[in-house]
């Protein structure tokens, strides 16, 4: 079985200033790992994904994570945020290999502040 | 090309009753996953179907029932309706590539039991 810690529930951050959301997982086997946003009242959207490969991957609005095995992180960082940027992120792992379940963090809001 | 659709968006229930929800997948893909996200928590697994096959079940009673149609569609359907049934449920979509798989998630169906 997997699991997902998200440490911080609320990080209020001033607008073009860096932030990074973190994200520690546990897992006895390989694992894929995600970043969900979900805006308010809304489903949610793929933010951007480690299934194999460079263990840094980015998304096409300025966030990228880091995939560290040996910290079993997936933090998520932005070097300037928007306005826009405002919500929530979920950190998600599934097992590798296709046709497993994703376990959720609990989420972190990020607001960002004039 | 359209995403994940999801009805109703929204739907109020009494205790007792019971509730279909439904979930068309991005065209293409032929896993469908539900999700039960709790206000203030992280989505959690219900169910997951390949190719009309259920391939996983998370810790959910055996009031919760779903089932995938030849189109690939889904739907989740909730007995006796309990107060803590109250939630945003995500319907997801994946496609398997070479053993790696991405849950794209539609805008979900919001339940509110009275």
């Amino acid at each position: 079985a997997q699991s997902v810690t998200q440490l911080d529930s609320q990080v209020p951050v001033f607008e073009e200033a860096p932030v990074e959301l973190r994200c520690n997982y546990s897992s006895s086997v390989s694992v894929y790992l995600f970043w969900y946003v979900q805006y308010p009242n809304q489903g949610l959207q793929l933010l951007l994904k480690y299934l194999s490969g460079s263990t840094l991957v980015e998304s096409i609005n300025g966030f990228e994570a880091e995939f560290n095995k040996s910290q079993t992180s997936f933090h998520l960082r932005k070097p300037s945020v928007h306005i826009s940027d405002t919500a929530e992120y979920f950190c998600a792992v599934s097992a590798a290999g296709g046709g497993n379940k994703l376990t959720f963090g609990t989420g972190t809001q990020l607001k960002v502040e004039l | 090309d359209a995403g994940v659709t999801q009805s109703p968006t929204h739907l109020i229930k009494t205790r007792g009753q019971h509730v279909t929800l439904r979930c068309s997948p991005i065209s293409g893909h032929k896993s469908v996953s539900w999700y039960q996200q709790v206000l203030g928590q992280g989505p959690q697994f219900i169910f997951q179907y390949y190719e009309k096959e259920e391939r996983g079940r998370g810790n959910f009673p055996d009031r919760f029932s779903a089932r995938q149609f030849p189109n690939y569609s889904s739907e989740l359907n909730v007995n006796a309706l309990l107060l803590g049934d109250s939630a945003l449920y995500l319907c997801a979509s994946s496609l398997w590539d070479q053993g790696k798989e991405t849950q794209y998630f539609g805008p979900g169906t919001r339940l509110l039991v009275l």
